[in-house]
């Protein structure tokens, strides 16, 4: 079936630096994948997405990255900020039109 | 801000009972999403409507049920509360493909 996995259930940065969020997918069928922000006590916030014709993705202070050879999609944060700190969940778009998410990383950044 | 509202913002209740949540979608959307995110299984699909039909369901117990309304509002019902039910419970719509999500309801079973 559709699964997907983190890496890191954890992440710690310095504040400036850049963050990589990593995330595997197992259902090679997945044509759309996306990344979602869930600060404290609030819903899921979308942040970006990609379909499975492009390999990368860029937005605002964020780039996608989609390995479908190994089944692979990154979220970089570039010069992170204390207000990036929150939980990422990577999700790709089930066979339902449902969302199917990972288990999330959370981001600390230090000051 | 997402659009989106779901009320009660908190819900506590004993186990055996049966509650309500309640969601608006963003104005114009016509599928409604539900999610249960807890903390050993993370964040789970249970059912989708659209337009006031069922569209698809996932790991919905059968103990829990949905509906649409012609305003486009949605329900979800839970009964037959256990300990194991305490949980976020979120709503999200969309148009076509991003989902946005709601700020959830937290529901505590004691």
């Amino acid at each position: 079936g559709e699964s997907v996995g983190l890496h890191l259930p954890t992440l710690s940065v310095q504040e400036g630096d850049n963050s990589i969020i990593n995330c595997a997918y197992s259902n090679s069928a997945s044509d759309y994948f996306i990344w979602y922000k869930q600060e404290s006590g609030k819903g899921p916030q979308f942040i970006i997405d990609i379909r499975s014709n492009m390999d990368k993705r860029q937005g605002q202070r964020v780039t996608v990255l989609l390995n479908k050879t190994v089944k692979h999609l990154s979220l970089q944060i570039a010069a992170t900020q204390p207000g990036d700190s929150a939980v990422y969940f990577c999700a790709l778009g089930g066979s339902q039109g449902n969302l199917i998410f990972g288990k999330g990383t959370k981001l600390s950044v230090k000051p | 801000d997402s659009g989106v509202t779901q009320t009660p913002k908190h819900l506590i209740t004993a186990t055996g009972q049966r509650v309500t949540l309640r969601c608006s979608p963003r104005s114009g959307d016509l599928s409604v999403y539900w999610y249960q995110q807890s903390l050993d299984q993370g964040l789970q699909f249970l059912i989708q409507y659209y337009n006031g039909e069922e569209r698809a369901k996932g790991n919905i117990l059968e103990r829990f049920s949905a509906q649409q309304f012609p305003d486009l509002h949605s329900e979800l019902n839970l009964s037959s509360l256990e300990l194991g039910d305490s949980a976020l419970y979120f709503c999200a719509s969309s148009a076509t493909g991003e989902q946005f999500f709601g700020p959830g309801t937290r529901l505590t079973v004691l």
